[in-house]
C-alpha cells in the first residue's frame, strides 16, 4: 500500500516567510509524528498526534512552529517568520499505535531551505 | 537529560569483514529501534527490540539489546557494499510517543 507521503519534496523560502509543509499518513495509522533532521544529524523529535490532537509538542522549538490535524489524517506543519536556522529536512511519520510495539513508518521528507 | 550515543560515528570497512555498532543511552527504556538511511532518502525500520536480551536477525545484520546496560549493539557479518547507509539507533521514551535518535554512524563498504 501507500507509504507516508510528504509534500513539498523541496521548498526554498527567503527569510521572514510562512510556510506548510503536508504529511499524508499511511492510512489507517492513528499515530503521525514530526522529525526535524539537519545535516549529518539523526532525526529531532517535534510533536507528536494521537488522532486529532497533540499528544507530545514538547519538541517544537519555539512559538513561531505549529501543526494541525483537524481530521485525525492529513497534517500540516506551519513556520511563520521563517529563519535560516530553520533549514533542516522535515520528516513525517506514522504508526499503528494501537498495535503494541509498531515501528514509525517515515516519508520521504521535506527539504526546507530558508534564504 | 537523555542522550543517546553512537560509536562509531564513521565506519569504513572492507567487503567481508565483521563490524559491530554500539549505541548506549541514558535512561531507562525497554524499547529500541533500529533504522538505514540511504543518501537523500527517507529512514527504513530494520528492528524493533523490545526486552532485555533480545536479539533480532536479518540478513547480515543482528541486532540486541542490553536494559541494564543501556545498551544495543548491531553486529555485521561479512559486510558487502549493499550495506553502506547511515545507521540509528532510537530509544522510545514514552511508549510509542516520542523517540530519541542517536547520531548515526555512517558506514561504508568497500570491496
Amino acid at each position: 500500500g501507500a507509504g507516508v507521503s510528504q509534500t513539498p519534496s523541496n521548498k526554498v523560502t527567503e527569510k521572514g516567510k510562512y510556510v506548510e509543509l503536508r504529511c499524508d499518513p499511511i492510512s489507517g495509522h492513528t499515530a503521525l509524528y514530526w522529525y526535524r533532521q539537519s545535516l549529518g544529524q539523526g532525526p529531532e523529535f517535534l510533536i507528536y498526534f494521537q488522532g486529532t490532537g497533540a499528544a507530545d509538542d514538547s519538541g517544537l522549538p519555539n512559538d513561531r512552529f505549529f501543526a494541525v490535524r483537524p481530521e485525525g489524517s492529513v497534517s500540516t506543519l506551519k513556520i511563520q517568520r521563517t529563519e535560516r536556522g530553520d533549514s533542516a529536512v522535515y520528516l513525517c511519520a506514522s504508526s499503528l499505535i494501537g498495535q503494541a510495539y509498531s515501528p514509525l513508518h517515515f516519508g520521504n521528507g521535506t527539504r526546507l531551505t530558508v534564504t | 537529560e537523555l542522550k543517546v550515543e553512537q560509536n562509531p560515528l564513521f565506519l569504513s570497512m572492507q567487503e567481508g569483514k565483521n563490524y559491530t555498532i554500539y549505541c548506549n543511552y541514558s535512561t531507562t527504556s525497554d524499547r529500541l529501534y533500529w533504522y538505514r538511511q540511504d543518501p537523500g532518502k527517507s529512514l527504513e525500520s530494520l528492528f524493533v527490540l523490545l526486552s532485555n536480551g533480545a536479539v533480532k536477525q536479518e540478513g547480515r545484520l543482528m541486532a540486541s539489546l542490553d536494559t541494564k546496560a543501556r545498551l544495543s549493539t548491531l553486529h555485521i557479518t561479512a559486510a558487502v557494499h549493499d550495506l553502506s547507509a547511515t545507521y540509528f539507533c532510537a530509544v522510545d521514551i514514552k511508549q510509542g510517543g516520542k523517540l530519541i535518535f542517536g547520531q548515526g554512524t555512517e558506514l561504508s563498504v568497500k570491496p
